[in-house]
C-alpha cells in the first residue's frame, strides 16, 4: 500500500510564477516530513522539512504547509525558476510509526519554462 | 564537509553474480539508512543503522541482501546471486542521529543485471 501519495507526476509551471507540489499520506503516524529534490543521475538533495507540531515552515523561496487533519502537505516555491526544474519527492517518517526510516511518495517531475 | 559517497557509481553485472555497493556517510553521522529506486517508482526503504544498535532490515526484500556497517562509518550493501529484478539505483543516506533528522543522500550506484 502506498502510504505517501504524490498524485501529479507532473507540472509545469512559467519562470516567476507559483509552484505548488501536493502530498497526502495515509499512516497517522507519521510526525515528520520531508522535501527532497532530484535531478537525474544524482542522488536526492533535501530542500525542507516541518514536523507535525507544526503547521507551516518556510526557507527563502520554499515553504511547506502541513494540514494534518487532512493528512496533507504542500510545498510552494515562489517564485519558479528553471534551475527548479527537477524531481519533487514528498517523504514521511514517525518514531513511531515505522521509526526513522522514511517513506517517500513517487515524485514529481516539476518543469519551470522560461 | 564531504558529503555521503558511494561506490562504484555503476555497476553492470550478470544474473547470479554477488555484488557488492559501498556507502561512506558523512563524518560524525550515527544514522544510515539505504534504498533503492527502481524504474519509475519512488525510494524504498531497505535497512537502517544506527549507533550500535541491532540493524532494522524491514525493507529487505529477500534474504539474498544483506548489509554490515563496520565500525559504525562504511557499509557495504551485499546482494547475492542477483536477478534483473533487481536493477535499479541504491542509494545510501546518513544523519546525525535518527529522531527527526534530516536525511543527507549519496548519488547512488546504479546497478544493471543482465
Amino acid at each position: 500500500d502506498q502510504q505517501v501519495k504524490q498524485n501529479s507526476p507532473s507540472l509545469s509551471v512559467q519562470e516567476g510564477r507559483i509552484s505548488i507540489l501536493n502530498c497526502d499520506y495515509t499512516n497517522s503516524m507519521f510526525d515528520y516530513f520531508l522535501w527532497y529534490k532530484k535531478y537525474p543521475a544524482e542522488g536526492p538533495t533535501f530542500l525542507i522539512s516541518i514536523s507535525s507540531i507544526k503547521d507551516k515552515n518556510e526557507d527563502g523561496r520554499f515553504t511547506v504547509f502541513l494540514n494534518k487533519s487532512a493528512k496533507h502537505l504542500s510545498l510552494h516555491i515562489v517564485p519558479s525558476q528553471p534551475g527548479d526544474s527537477a524531481v519533487y519527492f514528498c517523504a514521511a517518517s514517525g518514531v513511531t510509526g515505522g521509526g526513522n526510516k522514511l517513506t517517500f511518495g513517487t515524485g514529481t517531475q516539476l518543469k519551470v519554462e522560461l | 564537509g564531504a558529503g555521503v559517497s558511494q561506490s562504484p557509481s555503476n555497476k553492470v553485472t550478470e544474473k547470479g553474480k554477488d555484488v557488492e555497493l559501498r556507502c561512506d556517510p558523512i563524518s560524525g553521522h550515527t544514522a544510515l539508512y539505504w534504498y533503492r529506486q527502481s524504474l519509475g517508482q519512488g525510494l524504498e526503504f531497505l535497512i537502517y543503522f544506527q549507533g550500535n544498535s541491532a540493524p532494522d532490515k524491514s525493507g529487505l526484500p529477500s534474504d539474498r541482501f544483506s548489509a554490515e556497517r563496520t565500525g559504525g562509518s562504511v557499509s557495504t550493501l551485499t546482494i547475492q546471486r542477483t536477478q534483473q529484478e533487481d536493477s535499479a539505483v541504491y542509494l545510501c543516506a546518513s544523519s546525525r542521529s535518527g529522531v527527526q533528522e534530516t536525511q543527507y543522500f549519496g548519488p547512488g550506484t546504479r546497478l544493471l543485471v543482465l
